[in-house]
């Protein structure tokens, strides 16, 4: 079975400065995406980023992108510059795929961006 | 373009009673998903439907029944809630043709069982 987890309950940083969020997932797949999704207070789920297993490039959008290590099984996500609206509750998902696209989820990292 | 819209928003029940959460989809998605989020534990999946006619189980379905109406909706019933059952739920739909496509989730509904 496929497992997320992300170890950060919470995580604080001063605007403008960069934080790194951290995400390990166990699977047995060879093919597979993984996601990092926002939640702010609105509760509204927000696609961030995501990355497909078979590309070894990392992604990146804007000032998010990740740090994939395929053999560590390893999704961090960096968020340069930080700003107000980046506080949010952030998870890391992932889907094998296929017929339909059922996401795991990890339990998240509540992310304070500190003026 | 409404995406996934979900109703009610808002709900609070008493111990025993049911209810119907209503999902529509207007992106003429094949898959329908229902999620729940619990502090502390992510979001978990109750049940999917992968085409109109189809539902599967996911990881959490005990207490909960679906139905896919149409493509366009997927309900999500508790019969007779219980306080565990106290938890935001989300639908998502995605477009599957084999790889993967971005799932969009609608506003999710806070209810509270009492």
């Amino acid at each position: 079975a496929q497992t997320v987890t992300q170890s950060q309950p919470e995580m604080s940083v001063q605007e403008a400065e960069t934080v790194t969020l951290s995400c390990t997932y166990d699977t047995s797949e060879s093919n597979y995406y993984l996601f990092w999704y926002k939640q702010p207070p609105s509760r509204q789920m927000i696609l961030v980023i995501r990355q497909e297993a078979y590309k070894q490039q990392n992604a990146t959008e804007n000032r998010f992108s990740v740090n994939f290590q395929k053999a560590a099984k390893s999704f961090s996500l960096k968020i340069s510059d930080s700003q107000l609206g980046d506080t949010a509750m952030y998870f890391c998902a992932f889907t094998a795929g296929g017929a339909t696209n059922k996401l795991i989820f990890g339990t998240g990292t509540l992310l304070a961006v500190q003026p | 373009n409404a995406g996934v819209t979900q109703t009610p928003k808002f709900q609070v029940l008493k111990t025993g009673q049911s209810m119907t959460l209503q999902c529509a989809q207007d992106m003429n998605h094949n898959s329908m998903y229902w999620y729940r989020q619990d502090p502390g534990m992510g979001l978990r999946l109750i049940y999917y439907s992968a085409s109109e006619g189809t539902t599967d189980k996911g990881e959490v379905p005990n207490g909960y029944n679906v139905s896919r109406l149409n493509k366009r909706e997927f309900s999500l019933r508790l019969e007779s809630a219980a306080p565990s059952q106290t938890s935001v739920y989300f639908c998502a739909s995605s477009e599957d043709t084999g790889r993967y496509t971005e799932a969009f989730f609608g506003q999710g509904t806070r209810l509270t069982v009492v």
